[in-house]
């Protein structure tokens, strides 16, 4: 069993909906992340929270609204979505290693939750 | 700068025969490697992971993977495919990207009967 709980497993959206995905661990881990993962690609990453302050937005629409409310829950929420937004969104947290937020070792491996299929129509 | 490539997209093996999923890296350092595991539908489980220490690592669900230096290899292996071992694998190299990981394209594990 996974130590990232995400919700909903499952998502079906309209283009003028506005929704929310969630994710919480309680391992600790200071750094969490979501991902969008399109059918047989590697994930692709769209935010990262680093002691709960956004480090990393890689040029994500604004349609997508990340919240981190507290170091166990993140949130990432939608509005206006796209057909093509339609896709699984993984969580994963980590935890931060002396060497900053992008330093990883064996020590500071990524978990990552089981995801949320989203499908906009 | 960091690099990751699969070699395979897809890979078919019959069950009980052996499991080669092979990787090769770039990077400018020593880096941690990582396989990850996503079955369908699913997040992505470790499965193992190279920090510069025992260059054969041994994993989860009976996959090791072999760190090889002069080869820059990462290559997955298991000496007994199953059935539940079908799955997307993806061989993981720290640096490179905003996350401080770059992903391989992933290869596609398919278990005959």
């Amino acid at each position: 069993d996974t130590e990232v709980t995400q919700t909903p497993k499952h998502l079906v959206m309209g283009m003028t909906n506005k929704k929310s995905l969630k994710c919480e661990q309680h391992m600790g881990h200071r750094a969490m992340y979501w991902y969008k993962q399109k059918a047989k690609k590697p994930p692709e990453l769209m935010f990262v929270y680093s002691y709960e302050k956004l480090s990393i937005n890689e040029s994500v629409p604004s349609r997508f609204s990340p919240e981190c409310p507290n170091s166990s829950l993140l949130n990432l929420h939608l509005h206006a979505l796209q057909p093509e937004d339609s896709a699984l969104y993984l969580c994963a947290s980590r935890t931060v290693i002396a060497g900053g937020p992008l330093a990883f070792s064996g020590a500071n491996v990524l978990t990552f939750g089981a995801g949320s299929r989203l499908t906009v129509l | 700068a960091q690099s990751v490539t699969q070699l395979d997209s897809h890979v078919s093996v019959s069950e009980g025969t052996p499991v080669l999923l092979r990787c090769n890296y770039s990077s400018s350092y020593s880096p941690s490697l990582f396989w990850y595991v996503q079955h369908p539908n699913k997040g992505l489980q470790l499965l193992l992971k190279y920090t510069s220490a025992a260059t054969l690592v041994k994993g989860i669900n009976g996959f090791e993977a072999e760190f090889k230096k002069s080869e820059t290899s990462f290559h997955l292996t298991k000496p007994s495919a199953h059935m539940s071992d079908a799955a997307e694998y993806f061989c993981v190299v720290s640096g490179g990207g905003a996350d401080g990981l770059t992903f391989g394209k992933g290869t596609h594990l398919i278990i005959q009967p």
